[in-house]
């Protein structure tokens, strides 16, 4: 148990969908990060949350759709996927290293295996 | 941007024995390496991490050395046990004085324990 819970565990949708993924961590943390990750590819960052302020957006397709309430909660909406997005989807948080955290340890969820039809 | 890269991408070695795997990255800014173990179902998780100040760093079966000139560091693991069968993830982050800010990772390193 890693404080970091994510659900649903494994998602199938057609194209045409929509569906959503949740992150909920109980650690304290104030930024949260969406990871993918792909067979026989580096876990590719998509998007950061710093206290609730998206911070980094790494040119993801825009039918990803990232949303953050509250420090403690993050969402990735889908909407239209395409095959080549079926992936294991991370979901990590961390203390801001800046505002007093530590290591800036990255402590991940389990994943959500998405396969899109 | 950073870009990390790790070898091998499996590795097979006789329980006890020792394994090695290696990492270079590209940014000369980046001062943060830490490495992720990932077993079969979950997340990423950390096992230990060095920073650009420091060479070498071990905890009990586990150490990393860190050659900033060269750009590359690496994970040791002595006396290995099945438990250690995993996927192992290199990362690298530069400190770019801002907030949060996400990792970056190598693709990752299949270690197999054979008994």
């Amino acid at each position: 148990e890693t404080g970091v819970t994510q659900t649903p565990r494994h998602l199938v949708m057609g194209m045409t969908n929509k569906k959503s993924l949740k992150c909920e961590q109980h650690l304290g943390h104030n930024a949260m990060y969406w990871y993918k990750q792909s067979a026989k590819k580096p876990l590719e960052l998509m998007f950061v949350y710093n206290f609730k302020e998206q911070t980094e957006n790494n040119s993801v397709p825009s039918r990803f759709s990232p949303e953050c309430p509250n420090s403690s909660h993050l969402f990735l909406h889908l909407h239209t996927l395409q095959p080549e997005d079926s992936a294991l989807y991370l979901c990590a948080s961390s203390q801001d290293r800046i505002r007093g955290g530590v290591t800036g340890e990255l402590f991940f969820g389990e994943g959500s295996r998405l396969t899109v039809l | 941007g950073e870009n990390v890269e790790q070898h091998p991408s499996t590795l097979s070695v006789q329980e006890g024995d020792s394994a090695v795997i290696k990492c270079t990255y590209s940014d000369s800014a980046s001062n943060y390496f830490p490495w992720y173990k990932q077993e079969l179902g979950k997340g990423p998780q950390l096992i230990i991490d060095i920073r650009s100040n420091v060479g070498e760093k071990k905890d009990q079966r586990i150490a990393v050395t860190l050659n900033k000139t060269a750009k590359h560091f690496s994970l040791h693991i002595t006396e290995t046990q099945p438990e250690d069968s995993a996927v192992y993830f290199c990362a690298a982050r530069t400190n770019s004085g801002g907030g949060a800010d996400g990792l970056t990772f190598g693709k990752g390193t299949h270690l197999i324990i054979q008994p």
